[in-house]
């Protein structure tokens, strides 16, 4: 199984919006309605902050969004704060009842 | 609250075996997936192994399948895996995770992690 496709970076002023995409196939993130979106800090565990797609857990803040069209997923922060500059994984189940990470993007906030 | 605290993070050689343990509180153990994820020095995620709240289902990436074996003791509300054959690309920090509502939807708690280092 092929880690899912992410850019290794993006970037974005305070205030701006920024979209991060997630590539993979009919066999992951194409065939099923369980991607999920991990934010981790340098040094630190990772939290969760997107699953099924688009549903925000208790205590997410609504500036983070979450979609898919196909095979690609997406994780969009409104409104770009300096807290959110961290790095940011997506997952998805697999066809085989296991999971695959993306290959993560590191979020810089300008 | 929810916790989930790893040890038996430690110095491995090559071939060699060590065996991870996860323990939970804060949430009723036995209802729910769990799951091992890795992260080498300076990489990005792996999902290792699951296994179902009852423990009668079991799934592993295909790199650890024969070597790893995950496993819990829900009385205990105890997490494992068995890593035998180590390699020094095992070398990671490895993080107990515990399952969405469904399999499939990913992990909502983790704990800090534990070292494990694959060296002669």
């Amino acid at each position: 199984q092929s880690a899912l496709t992410q850019p290794a970076s993006v970037s974005g002023s305070p205030g701006q919006s920024i979209t991060i995409s997630c590539t993979g196939t009919s066999s992951d993130v194409g065939g099923y309605n369980y991607v999920s979106w991990y934010q981790q800090h340098p040094g630190k565990a990772p939290k969760l902050m997107i699953f099924d797609v688009s549903n925000r857990p208790s205590g997410v803040p609504d500036r983070f969004s979450g979609s898919k069209s196909g095979n690609t997923a997406s994780l969009t922060i409104s409104g770009l704060q300096a807290e959110d500059e961290a790095d940011y994984y997506c997952s998805s189940y697999t066809i085989n009842s296991t999971y695959v990470f993306g290959t993560g993007t590191k979020v810089t906030v300008l | 609250e929810v916790q989930l605290l790893e040890s038996g993070g430690d110095l491995g050689q090559p071939g060699g075996s060590l065996r991870l343990s996860c323990a939970a509180s804060g949430f009723t153990f036995s209802s729910y997936a769990m799951s091992w994820v890795r992260q080498a020095p300076g990489r990005g995620l792996e999902w290792v192994s699951g296994i179902s709240g009852s423990g009668g289902s079991t799934h592993y990436v295909d790199s650890v399948k024969g070597r790893f074996t995950i496993s819990r003791d829900n009385s205990k509300n105890m997490l494992y895996v068995q890593m035998s054959s180590l390699r020094a690309e095992d070398t990671a920090v490895y993080y107990c995770a515990k399952g969405l509502r469904s399999w499939g939807s990913g992990s909502d708690y983790w704990g800090q992690g534990t070292l494990v280092t694959v060296s002669s």
